[in-house]
């Protein structure tokens, strides 16, 4: 099992504040998406990244892919209440082809206004 | 936007009677997945399709069949529902031109009595 592991688990933050979230693996990755999923929805896709050492910018959320592609990091900055949800990190099954997605536990964010 | 929806969005059932969650989208796409998600072990997969009548298993497929007789359609079938089966199903399509990111519905909350 390729397993993603993601931290930190849980992190509770004042607004306006920044943050960094990662996702790391053992084995390099072919790409890598990140998700952020609100309560009583499926996870919506923010990003991907494909390329070693990738930085892709989101509004206040930078995405950055280790040059090595085997870890990714997600920083949030000036954190709003509206950035509160569960961040998910996901690796493809194996790296050929249109295999499904293996997500990690994902971080639950809250920004407390 | 691609279209996907899901039914139920909430489900009671009694352990051992047999059912069947739906996920329906409106844009012809070719890979179809179901996932459950469970506090302490995130998304997992349970089947996918790549296409009309083409299914495989994913890690947790005991206990679960799917079909896939239109490409709109991929259904989820409990045979016989333990309480283990509680939890929350998100059904996703995978979107060429986005690394195939996924588009999840917004789940169904099923919990087995």
């Amino acid at each position: 099992t390729q397993l993603l592991e993601q931290s930190p688990q849980f992190l509770s933050i004042q607004e306006g504040e920044n943050l960094t979230v990662y996702c790391n693996s053992s084995s390099v990755f072919s790409s890598l998406q990140w998700y952020r999923q609100e309560p009583g929805e499926g996870p919506v896709l923010l990003v991907t990244v494909v390329t070693g050492g990738e930085v892709k910018k989101l509004k206040r959320l930078t995405f950055q892919f280790g040059d090595a592609r085997k870890d990714s990091s997600l920083h949030i900055t000036a954190a709003q209440p509206g950035d509160t949800g569960l961040y998910l990190c996901a690796r493809r099954r194996s790296p050929s082809g249109n295999t499904p997605l293996v997500f990690g536990k994902g971080t639950r964010l809250s920004v407390i206004a | 936007d691609a279209g996907i929806t899901q039914s139920p969005r909430h489900k009671v059932t009694e352990t051992g009677t047999p059912v069947t969650l739906r996920c329906h989208q409106t844009e012809n796409h070719r890979y179809m997945y179901w996932y459950r998600q469970d506090p302490g072990h995130g998304l997992r997969l349970i089947h996918y399709s790549y296409g009309v009548k083409d299914t495989d298993k994913g890690e947790v497929s005991d206990g679960y069949s799917v079909s896939r007789s239109k490409t709109e359609d991929f259904l989820l079938t409990l045979e016989s529902a333990t309480s283990s089966q509680t939890s929350v199903y998100f059904c996703a399509i995978s979107v060429a031109g986005t690394e195939y990111g996924y588009t999840f519905g917004s789940g169904t909350r099923l919990t087995v009595v």
